[in-house]
């Protein structure tokens, strides 16, 4: 059982435009929200995360929004860079110190 | 960089056989996490331990086993290993293990095993 899903497996953007990675989860346990980027070679890189009080966070290029009713979030990245071509992988858990539980990933592709 | 370091980078070896993944965590975190990532999978949670002590078991088999020492460095045992083994072992580090707190998790780059 899938408890977070990313149901794109890839997507390609132009430079300068909005890319917006979706994900979806099950658990409604689940408080703290987490987006990884992940090169190849190297392990994943912590992005941005939101607690579920809230339903937005910001951090320069990188917003992600949660919708705790329909058990979703997203993730914005404005405007696109070829730098930003990676794996991103959306991550939950439970409150405190608990393992992540993540999607198996979308590619983002983004072309100059 | 995160910090995090894992070794070796590659190990090729084959069925049948035993294999030790070693991680470093970050200066000063006490938690170690351990996951797998097979192809095109997401990242699967092993095992979890805090200061020494096994904190979370997630989808480890009975086959795999992990320890985290005194200086905080862990280890991951991989026995009788099979084709379906083969994956990349990610290890991980955050600073805290108790709950309500929300310390960030940082990852090493990874150990790539391939099992012919």
């Amino acid at each position: 059982d899938q408890q977070v899903k990313q149901n794109s497996p890839s997507l390609s953007v132009q430079e300068g435009r909005i890319s917006i990675l979706n994900c979806d989860y099950t658990n409604s346990m689940f408080d703290y929200f987490l987006w990884y980027k992940k090169y190849p070679a190297e392990g994943p890189t912590f992005l941005i995360s939101i607690s579920s009080i809230k339903d937005k966070n910001e951090d320069g290029r990188f917003t992600v929004f949660l919708n705790k009713s329909a058990k979703h979030l997203s993730l914005h990245i404005v405007p696109s860079q070829p730098g930003d071509s990676a794996v991103y992988f959306c991550a939950a858990r439970n409150s405190g110190n608990t393992p992540l539980v993540f999607g198996k990933g979308t590619r983002l592709s983004v072309i100059a | 960089d995160s910090g995090v370091t894992q070794t070796p980078k590659h190990l090729i070896t084959a069925t049948g056989q035993r294999v030790t993944l070693r991680c470093s965590p970050r200066s000063g975190d006490l938690s170690v996490y351990w996951y797998q990532q097979s192809l095109d999978q997401g990242l699967q949670f092993l095992i979890q331990y805090y200061n020494g002590e096994e904190r979370a078991k997630g989808n480890i088999l009975e086959r795999f086993s992990a320890q985290q020492f005194p200086d905080l460095h862990s280890e991951l045992n991989l026995s009788s290993l099979e084709l379906g083994d083969s994956a990349l072992y990610f290890c991980a580090s955050s600073a805290g293990g108790g709950e309500g707190s929300y310390n960030e998790q940082f990852f090493g780059p990874g150990t790539r095993l391939t099992v012919l």
